[in-house]
């Protein structure tokens, strides 16, 4: 069985940009939730959705934003791109209130 | 909220023997999970082990094994018969049992420690 798949796997995007990122969940999950990790650091809870709804957000602007669709994969956009938005961005799938299977993530770099 | 504290960055161990991450959490919710991921250079976080907090029973996989001390707030890792590829970047997390309507099965990860395994 395919684990969770992120694409792309690197991106490069101008301050003020735009950029949306991709997430497929393992088959069957129904719950995928959104990480940022900054160099040297832990991941960050960004979103999690279940159902195709938000059922969590933390701590990050609103330039941060998500959905998830009727097969349950996820697109993460983020807004007005800041040089501090430079990350690896991870997406975790789980079934509900189960472990969670992470991707090998976006490295997103922000110039 | 809840918080996670490793206060060990790096650590390093000789190839066969043990070693032990740290691992403390702040929380006043009496039901939760525990975990440890991995993270070696290719970036997928891996599930090492799990703990649930109402099992007093320390959880055990293979090499892997937990001393979870619930009064004490710790939640420590130990790695016996350390293997080349253990080497990776460790993170002990947090998660909430319950479902409070407001992202309650978000982890909250620690700053992680760096393990160095030396031939």
């Amino acid at each position: 069985d395919a684990g969770v798949t992120q694409s792309p796997t690197h991106l490069i995007k101008t301050r003020g940009q735009q950029v949306t990122l991709r997430c497929s969940p393992i088959s069957g999950h129904k719950s995928v939730s959104w990480y940022q990790q900054v160099l040297g650091q832990g991941p960050q809870f960004i979103f999690q959705y279940y159902e195709k709804e938000e059922r969590g957000r933390g701590n990050f602007p609103d330039r941060f934003s998500a959905r998830q669709f009727p097969n349950y994969s996820s697109e993460l956009n983020v807004n007005a791109l800041l040089l501090g938005d430079s990350a690896l961005y991870l997406c975790a799938s789980s079934f509900w209130a189960t472990e969670a299977f992470f991707g090998q993530g976006t490295r997103l770099t922000v110039v | 909220a809840q918080t996670v504290t490793q206060s060990q960055p790096e650590m390093s161990v000789q190839e066969a023997e043990t070693v032990t991450l740290s691992c403390t959490y702040d929380t006043s919710e009496s039901d939760y999970y525990l975990f440890w991921y991995k993270q070696p250079p290719s970036r997928q976080m891996i599930l090492v082990i799990r703990q649930e907090a109402y099992k007093q029973q320390n959880a055990t996989e293979n090499r892997f094994s937990v001393n979870f001390q619930k009064a004490a707030k710790s939640f420590s890792l130990k790695i016996s018969d350390s293997q080349l590829g253990d080497a990776a970047m460790y993170f002990c997390a947090y998660r909430s049992a319950g479902y409070s309507g407001a992202g309650s099965y978000q982890l909250t990860f620690g700053k992680g420690t760096k393990l160095s395994v030396i031939p």
